[in-house]
């Protein structure tokens, strides 16, 4: 089955403390992002690849780092979490960038205290 | 800057009946709006998607239609059910074509 596969559905954590979202894709695809949704913001791209070893910011990439060795891991790192950081996390896929479906995951939420 | 908003933050309406989704966007240049469903719990769910050289495009149940004369999208569902209750998301690319700006979502319940 295609999917975007997200860990941890959720989590709950203590400020400064670094955590790893993981978000894997089984569907060969080139591009990832990830997003944030917050309520009454909507969901705000915070970083995406176009492939391997290619990474930029998208709107809100403050605090958060990424990575891509391999084109089906997209990884979000944040080295020292902050309470503004208490969110919905989403990774998303499509096979070569925006202008086509994005496949997303289902979710984490995070709680940064 | 760049924003996609959502007329009416809910909708009601009746087992059976068509529902309009509708959406306004700002930039004039945007070439690709897409509509995503999201339930609770889950990740958006990709609908229907329409590229600017486009007026109409149907799909299951679904048409979009864009109007880029006065730059608006609507989601048109067609025989709504109780499964189609969730919260509905617009979305253009921006300027830069590396990233989807979404619209704050409309919240559709159905009733039978």
């Amino acid at each position: 089955e295609a999917q975007v596969t997200q860990n941890p559905r959720y989590l709950i954590t203590v400020t400064g403390k670094k955590l790893t979202v993981t978000c894997s894709q089984n569907m060969n695809h080139e591009y990832m992002s990830w997003y944030r949704q917050d309520p009454g913001l909507g969901l705000r791209q915070i970083y995406y690849s176009m492939n391997v070893e290619v990474t930029d910011k998208g709107d809100v990439p403050e605090g958060y780092k990424v990575s891509r060795k391999e084109k089906r891991n997209f990884p979000l790192i944040l080295e020292s979490p902050s309470p503004n950081q208490t969110s919905l996390y989403f990774c998303a896929s499509s096979s070569t960038g925006v202008r086509q479906p994005q496949h997303f995951g289902d979710g984490t939420r995070l709680s940064i205290l | 800057g760049e924003s996609v908003g959502l007329h009416l933050p809910t909708l009601s309406v009746q087992e059976g009946d068509n529902s309009i989704i509708n959406c306004a966007y700002s930039n004039s240049a945007s070439d690709y709006f897409i509509w995503y469903k999201q339930e609770s719990g889950k990740g958006p769910q990709f609908i229907i998607d329409i590229r600017s050289n486009m007026d109409k495009r149907q799909g299951q149940r679904v048409t979009v239609l864009l109007n880029k004369t006065v730059k608006h999208l609507s989601l048109q569902i067609a025989a709504t059910q109780p499964g189609d209750s969730a919260v509905y998301f617009c979305a253009e690319v921006n300027q830069a074509g590396t990233a989807l700006i979404f619209g704050k979502g409309t919240t559709l319940s159905v009733s039978s």
